[in-house]
């Protein structure tokens, strides 16, 4: 399975963006960027995915390099209930999820 | 609130015995993934159902096994327990995962199983 980097932590404050970075220098043209996320004591929650383009949705943007090696999960607005454990993960055609120690975010007030 | 329900949220059982784990999907989902997160191996994926046949899987020990039923939930079988069992078990569904395209997964809360 193609492996992603990630920095195990980074600190943030309350109400600014945060910019998650990943890189994924394997990555195949068939690999979908997924980001999930566990915030303490719950299960993953799916952020966002891409394959080519920038993505936004209601909680998150993602910004893919052009050549695909690495990703970008930027959140608008920290608030305190954004810390968590951030995972990008490479989808393959299987649609299994392998994650790795992903990005422990903290959100101070 | 995934959709996805777990059952039970907790359970402490001793070595050598068998428990039973049980997921429900979120409606129209056709497939049911299970993961295992112990604090040694973080997140790992285990096995993968679609529509009642089993579809991949994992890093599955032998001594654990799933179903799928008719009702599209899942179960979650492990036996033989050991120390090293004890994880947070989650379960989680998807739509169709056709081969090629990209679904997001919902996970459920978890259940937390503790080995004696």
């Amino acid at each position: 399975d193609a492996k992603t980097t990630q920095p195990n932590s980074m600190e943030s404050n309350e109400e600014e963006p945060v910019h998650l970075p990943c890189n994924h220098s394997t990555i195949s043209g068939t690999d979908y960027i997924h980001w999930y996320r566990q915030l303490p004591s719950q299960g993953p929650e799916y952020v966002i995915h891409g394959l080519t383009s920038n993505v936004n949705n209601r909680m998150a943007s993602l910004a893919i390099a052009e050549d695909r090696k690495s990703s970008t999960l930027i959140l608008h607005r920290a608030t305190l209930r954004d810390a968590a454990v951030y995972y990008c993960i490479l989808k393959t055609g299987a649609n299994n999820l392998f994650f790795g120690t992903g990005t422990r975010l903290t959100v101070i007030p | 609130d995934s959709g996805v329900t777990q059952t039970p949220k907790h359970l402490i059982t001793a070595t050598g015995q068998r428990v039973t784990l049980r997921c429900s999907p979120r409606s129209g989902d056709l497939s049911v993934y299970w993961y295992q997160q112990s604090l040694d191996q973080g997140l790992q994926f285990l096995i993968q159902y679609y529509n009642g046949e089993e579809r991949a899987k994992g890093n599955i020990l032998e001594r654990f096994s799933a179903q799928q039923f008719p009702d599209l939930h899942s179960e979650l079988n492990l036996s033989s327990l050991e120390l090293g069992d004890s994880a947070l078990y989650f379960c989680a569904s998807s739509v169709d995962p056709q081969r090629g395209s990209s679904y997001e997964q919902y996970f459920g809360p978890g259940t937390r199983l503790t080995v004696t």
